[in-house]
């Protein structure tokens, strides 16, 4: 069964601080991981799809990596609109469903 | 333009009610998602459309019935609900099965 593990659970930073939310996933062959945001009460925003080990993909103060284990999701120089929580999901290679399987989640709170 | 768009934002219903959720999407998606998500959880697949047909049916009780009227739209009928259903309930679509997928809002539902 995939398994989809986020850490940590919640994090909290000064503006400016830079960090990084871990995703480790187990699932047999990744067909694709994928980051989403999630505000309070709304649905989740999608961020970034990576495919292959050595993947990055940018968006504004946002960096996502992805090795054969795990992805991280690198925040640089935060900002308190940053403040949401960040969900981690994998489809696996092997499923007939494409079904996401979700991580629990890392809430991440910038403070001014 | 990646807007998902679901009716009502809130919804109040009793044990007896008969209600329906809506979602919208005009992005031409040819897969279509409904989800539920308690708090501090992460979304749980109920079902999944593709190309109009139901593909995926988590073992949802039959109290939740789907429906795909045609390729932008898709309703989730509700009936004689419990308590515990009370939760918000997302919708999403992707291009395929095995893309990204786009969320709206959510409906916001209370059974009392």
């Amino acid at each position: 069964e995939d398994q989809v593990t986020q850490s940590p659970e919640a994090l909290r930073l000064q503006e400016g601080e830079s960090s990084s939310l871990n995703c480790s996933y187990t699932v047999s062959g990744l067909r694709g991981l994928f980051w989403y945001r999630q505000d309070p009460g709304k649905g989740p925003e999608f961020l970034f799809t990576l495919y292959s080990a050595g993947e990055e993909k940018e968006k504004e103060r946002l960096k996502a990596t992805l090795t054969k284990k795990e992805s991280f999701l690198h925040i640089t120089a935060p900002k308190p609109e940053d403040s949401a929580t960040y969900l981690c999901a994998v489809q696996a290679m092997s499923s007939n469903d494409y079904k996401l399987s979700f991580g629990a989640g890392t809430t991440v709170t910038v403070r001014a | 333009d990646t807007e998902v768009t679901q009716t009502p934002k809130h919804l109040v219903m009793g044990m007896t009610n008969k209600k329906s959720l809506k979602c919208e999407q005009h992005m031409g998606h040819r897969a279509m998602y409904w989800y539920k998500q308690k708090a501090k959880k992460p979304p749980e697949l109920m079902f999944v459309y593709s190309y109009e047909k139901l593909s995926i049916n988590e073992s949802v009780p039959s109290r939740f019935s789907p429906e795909c009227p045609n390729s932008s739209l898709l309703n989730l009928h509700l009936h004689a609900l419990q308590p515990e259903d009370s939760a918000l309930y997302l919708c999403a679509s992707s291009q395929k099965i095995t893309d990204e997928q786009y969320f709206g809002p959510g409906t916001r539902l209370t059974v009392t």
